[in-house]
């Protein structure tokens, strides 16, 4: 069946980077693009951006233009999101979804990535 | 202060009918835009519920519906159960600034 299974939890300092992973399986990688969210304890849904598995094509929410970059690699049909100079505020479970099109229903999720950023 | 508006919390009792409401303006889903809701439970991953405004994905009870007019958008739940208890969002598209996918605020649903 169709999934997507993230890396592990992270922690970093305030300032770093990180990188999270999201490996898709059971359907064709490149027909579906993979958006980004994320949620913050105690709060609701945040939009972070989608990327094309197609073509690399990628947009972003205004609050993480800049700051975030998502790719893809087709030779393992994983995506990443990386983001940088992190700060407490973003201390949250960041998910990769599957979905299409400016406003994707994303129908497959995966199972969320913790990072704490903490001195 | 998110771009869709929810209500925080709703509750009902056991096989019961709730109607969530999604209320957005003409930059989203007054614009003609579609809207999918989600359900979430504390620790796991969202799952969606209903996309592109009434379409039931397989697997998806059809205690479940979903209805937009207007600028609004409603999730109901019919036959409501104790493990309907979770959050659920709503997602547009906003033509606006603030660019693109946005998601209400969530609601919290207790089923007493």
């Amino acid at each position: 069946q169709s999934q997507l299974v993230q890396s592990g939890a992270e922690v970093r300092k305030p300032g770093a980077s990180v990188k999270v992973s999201c490996k898709a399986s059971g359907y064709t990688f490149s027909n579906y693009g993979i958006g980004w969210v994320r949620q913050v304890p105690g709060q609701g849904l945040e939009w972070m951006g989608w990327i094309s598995a197609y073509n690399g094509y990628a947009h972003y929410a205004q609050n993480f233009q800049g700051r975030v970059t998502l790719t893809t690699d087709t030779s393992t049909n994983t995506a990443y999101m990386e983001m940088r100079s992190l700060t407490s505020d973003d201390s949250a479970a960041y998910f990769c979804a599957r979905g299409n099109g400016y406003n994707p229903a994303l129908d497959i999720w995966g199972q969320g990535t913790l990072v704490l950023v903490s001195s | 202060q998110s771009v869709l508006t929810q209500p925080p919390s709703v509750s009902g009792a056991p096989g019961q009918r709730v109607t969530i409401s999604c209320t957005g303006t003409n930059s989203n889903i007054g614009a003609g835009y579609d809207v999918h809701w989600y359900q979430k439970l504390p620790g796991t991953a969202p799952k969606i519920l209903i996309y592109e405004n009434t379409n039931r994905p397989s697997g998806v009870p059809d205690r479940f519906s979903g209805s937009k007019s207007g600028a609004s958008a409603s999730l109901a739940i019919t036959g409501l159960q104790a493990e309907d208890e979770a959050d659920y969002y709503c997602q547009s598209y906003d033509s606006s600034l603030s660019g693109f996918v946005v998601f209400g605020g969530g609601t919290k649903l207790t089923v007493v």
